[in-house]
């Protein structure tokens, strides 16, 4: 069974541009989780999509979206990049139907963005 | 506030040794908590998961503990391998709000 694929692997951006990351979950699961892990600190919660919805976000500004396509893969967008926003990008994704707190999470190799 | 704390930040020991590594917690109301081993530059693999009623739970050469009443967790590696060598990150969930808490996790270092 295919894990979760995110893609590209690495991402280099200037300030200012927008960048989009992308994510396939396993087979079978309907949530998408996007997380930030910046050098040093712990993961933080970005998003949470289920079922096409956005069903929660973490404490980030508006300038990271995102959206979850009928076949239940993910894009990440994050807009008027800012140097603070080079981090490694993980997704994860788990079985729908469940609350938040119980649904198990497969993370994704991240996607490492650098912004210069 | 919620929130996870782990130590040691790093750790270094030889091939063969055992270590626990801690994980206290004051996410309430407490829901599960999780054990992720993550390897460099990879995404966080689950280890264990266990609920209020748990309190160990064991995955290969990995034991994990819980004390719900001082909010305390502890990952316990035996035999350690080369292979160990990675950060663990200790997870908790809340059941309101939709809340996980994620430590910044333990490095550790297996030395040959």
């Amino acid at each position: 069974e295919a894990g979760v694929t995110q893609s590209p692997t690495h991402l280099i951006k200037t300030r200012g541009q927008q960048a989009t990351l992308r994510c396939s979950p396993i087979s079978g699961h309907t949530s998408v989780y996007w997380y930030q892990q910046a050098l040093g600190l712990g993961l933080q919660f970005l998003l949470w999509y289920d079922e096409g919805e956005e069903r929660n976000r973490g404490n980030f500004p508006p300038r990271f979206s995102g959206r979850q396509f009928p076949n239940y893969s993910s894009e990440l967008n994050v807009n008027a990049l800012e140097l603070e926003d080079s981090a490694l990008y993980l997704c994860a994704s788990s079985k729908g139907g469940r609350e938040f707190a119980y649904n198990e999470q497969f993370f994704g190799p991240g996607t490492r963005l650098t912004v210069l | 506030k919620n929130q996870v704390e782990q130590s040691p930040q790093s750790l270094i020991i030889l091939e063969g040794k055992n270590c626990t590594l801690q994980c206290n917690y004051t996410v309430s109301p407490f829901s599960n908590l999780r054990w992720y081993k993550q390897d460099t530059g990879r995404g966080p693999v689950s280890l264990t998961i266990m609920t209020f009623s748990e309190n160990t739970k064991s995955n290969g050469r990995y034991t994990a503990t819980l004390d719900a009443d001082t909010k305390q967790s502890s990952l316990h590696i035996t035999a350690s391998q080369l292979s160990d060598s990675a950060s663990y990150i200790c997870v908790v969930s809340a059941n309101v709000d939709d809340k996980i808490i994620f430590g910044k996790g333990t490095r550790l270092h297996i030395l040959p």
